[in-house]
């Protein structure tokens, strides 16, 4: 399968502070990736759709403003969690793929915790 | 809201048994994945089931695609302590979302 990586793996940053996370598709071409965000013990939650060249498309009740995404070429996505607080800690994942073909790999995660 | 359902949340079993997860919605889905998920680590793809009836098999993983693609079932023949994770199901609805169910965290007993 394809291969996604996130960097960092592990983050943690003050309350106020803000954090970039990396979302890269090592072996193919990736139009669009997607956010994730999972709390302990729960599944995924869609975040945004990243969008090469174009805006990203929020999810209800994601604030666009805190959750900063660029996506500037085809194998690199950005979240830039602004302002963080403690209630952003969370496992940060994303995905790239053709997800109408049911193609989607996962990035391995970025924990981040907010003190 | 399209929401899938897995059932059950968790399971614990002995090594050997043989044991079915389910994954239920009242939508259709034009895909379904099923994944497996390590702590601290992204879900990884185990399989896609595109058609009504599709039936996938994986080793000692079965898994089935509901024949009106509303439900998906996972069916493992002699679990392995190696088996343990969380399992989630993913649908693809007919406006290229993808919606996770909440998973079903498994634990075989050596």
């Amino acid at each position: 399968g394809a291969v996604v990586s996130q960097h960092p793996s592990w983050v943690i940053c003050k309350s106020g502070t803000s954090v970039k996370i990396e979302c890269r598709s090592l072996d193919f071409q990736a139009t669009t990736m997607f956010w994730y965000r999972q709390f302990p013990k729960q599944s995924l939650m869609l975040m945004a759709t990243s969008n090469e060249g174009s805006k990203a498309t929020y999810e209800q009740g994601v604030e666009k403003d805190k959750f900063l995404i660029n996506h500037a070429s085809l194998t690199l996505s950005t979240l830039t969690v602004t302002s963080a607080h403690p209630e952003d800690s969370s496992f940060y994942i994303c995905s790239a793929g053709r997800p109408f073909r049911g193609e989607q790999y996962f990035g391995p995660g970025t924990r981040l915790t907010v003190t | 809201t399209q929401l899938l359902e897995q059932s059950p949340q968790f399971l614990s079993i002995q090594e050997g048994e043989n044991l079915t997860v389910y994954c239920n919605s009242s939508s259709v889905f034009s895909s379904l994945q099923w994944y497996r998920q390590e702590p601290g680590e992204g879900p990884v793809l185990l399989v896609t089931v595109v058609t009504g009836g599709e039936v996938k098999k994986l080793k000692r993983l079965t898994f089935q695609f509901g024949d009106a693609r509303k439900d998906s079932s996972l069916h493992i023949t002699a679990a392995q302590p190696g088996d343990t994770g969380l399992y989630l199901c993913a649908g693809e609805n007919v406006l290229d979302k993808i919606i996770f169910g909440k998973g079903t965290r498994l634990h075989i007993l050596p």
